[in-house]
């Protein structure tokens, strides 16, 4: 089936360092795109979205990218914290009222002092 | 805000035994709500979609009379997991879609309830 996924497991990198994580997804048909952070035992937390009829949002410190020609998604995080350490995962949804996400498989970043 | 909360947050219960988990949305109403289990170091899989009234709609393999959803009112679902067993064990968590008025509805998550079953 399709599916939302990462392209990578992992990301360590050193606090104040830019990081960037990425996603591909299948199915043309979403037009909705959410990022989450989830940190150990807790539930995910939106972070920030974009929809399909834009190619670049920007928020506080983040940055979300949307290529719909090569079906990638990316997440940029400006001057990475120890704070930012969680799992990242990618989402989709499609028009369809009450479609529920559909999510990828996680990176887990890692921020070192 | 939008916030959701479960609770418990965490319930260790003997084999068998049946659990109530409870997802609320606190300061907005949710017609549709999600329920969705994550196993260790993996991603949140979809067990069901509960909207407000009507029959939780169950995703492929996930048994029903086994996972009880009720979405009485506007506000608040509840996953009662039936007979539970080891296998059951899990992290469940429920999100609430906050209807802003377009298709592209926020979902916003709760912190999720710690299931143990021994």
């Amino acid at each position: 089936g399709e599916s939302v996924g990462l392209h990578l497991p992992t990301l360590s990198v050193q606090e104040g360092d830019n990081s960037i994580i990425n996603c591909a997804y299948s199915n043309s048909a979403s037009d909705y795109f959410i990022w989450y952070k989830q940190e150990s035992g807790k539930g995910p937390q939106f972070i920030i979205d974009i929809r399909s009829n834009m190619d670049k949002r920007q928020g506080q410190r983040v940055t979300v990218l949307l290529n719909k020609t090569v079906k990638h998604l990316s997440l940029q995080i400006a001057a990475t914290q120890p704070g930012d350490s969680a799992v990242y995962f990618c989402a989709e949804n499609t028009y369809q009222a009450g479609t529920a996400l559909i999510f990828g498989k996680g990176t887990t970043l890692s921020v070192s002092s | 805000g939008a916030v959701v909360s479960q609770h418990p947050s965490w319930v260790i219960c003997k084999s068998g035994t049946s659990v109530k988990i409870e997802c609320r949305s606190l300061d907005f109403q949710a017609t549709t709500m999600f329920w969705y289990r994550q196993f260790p170091k993996q991603s949140l899989m979809l067990m069901a979609t509960s909207n407000e009234g009507s029959k939780a709609t169950y995703e492929q393999g996930v048994e029903k009379d086994k996972f009880l959803i009720n979405h009485a009112s506007l506000t608040l679902s509840t996953l009662t997991v039936t007979s539970a067993h080891p296998e059951d064990s899990s992290f469940y968590i429920c999100s609430a879609r906050k209807t802003s008025g377009g298709y592209t509805d926020t979902q916003y998550f709760g912190p999720g309830t710690r299931l143990t079953v021994l």
